[in-house]
């Protein structure tokens, strides 16, 4: 079965670069969330998309951003990255938004700024 | 801030032994909770989503329980294999947003061969 796709897998920046870090949903699914996982500790919710429209939004900082596109994938936008950013990011995906959805989880990406 | 705590944070069993631990989150506008296992360099997989309180879930040696009045879910594991060594993480899905989750740290089980 399909399952969500993050890309790239692994990322290493310097301080003050750019990174963009993309997710596509297990197909049919119309809402994507991205979590923040930093060394050490638990997931951390950053936002969520419903039908490319913005759903939630948790502790991400004024200098990231994210869309969700047309085709439902996802992207997550960081601009002038700090070492503390350097994280394991997730991508979940569900097929809807209600209380018992099930949101499947990519493999992560691994940013590593230096 | 809503807390979702895991206990314990790590766990080492043999092989055969039965073990459960234990999530503890908000008793107040609870919505879901749920259970992942997530295994080292692999996605985090969904195990069970529970949501009504005195529900059990059971997925073959691996089975849950949730109090929603007392804000505690146990997940429990019967006669462990190795290869049920992994991170477990619950995450609760909580009123006022039900579209994130909060997640626990995560207890980390090693089941000994």
């Amino acid at each position: 079965a399909a399952g969500v796709i993050q890309s790239p897998r692994h990322l290493i920046k310097e301080k003050r670069e750019t990174a963009t870090l993309k997710c596509y949903p297990i197909p049919r699914h119309d809402t994507v969330y991205w979590y923040q996982q930093g060394p050490g500790q638990d997931p951390q919710f950053l936002i969520s998309f419903y039908e490319k429209m913005q759903s939630d939004k948790g502790s991400i900082p004024d200098r990231f951003s994210a869309q969700q596109f047309s085709d439902y994938h996802s992207e997550l936008n960081m601009s002038s990255l700090e070492l503390g950013d350097s994280a394991l990011y997730f991508c979940a995906s569900s097929s809807g938004t209600g209380v018992t959805y099930e949101q499947y989880f990519g493999p992560g990406t691994r940013l590593t700024v230096t | 801030i809503l807390n979702v705590e895991q206990s314990p944070q790590s766990l080492h069993v043999q092989e055969g032994d039965s073990t459960n631990f234990t999530c503890s989150f908000p008793s107040s506008n609870f919505y879901a909770l749920h259970w992942y296992r997530w295994e080292t360099a692999k996605s985090p997989e969904a195990l069970f989503v529970m949501t009504l309180n005195g529900d059990e879930k059971k997925k073959g040696r691996i089975s849950a329980t949730l109090n929603t009045k007392e804000g505690y879910s146990y997940l429990y594991i019967k006669g462990s294999q190795p290869e049920d060594s992994a991170t477990y993480l619950c995450a609760f899905k909580g009123g006022g947003s039900n579209y994130k989750l909060t997640f626990g740290k995560g207890t980390l089980l090693t089941v000994n061969p």
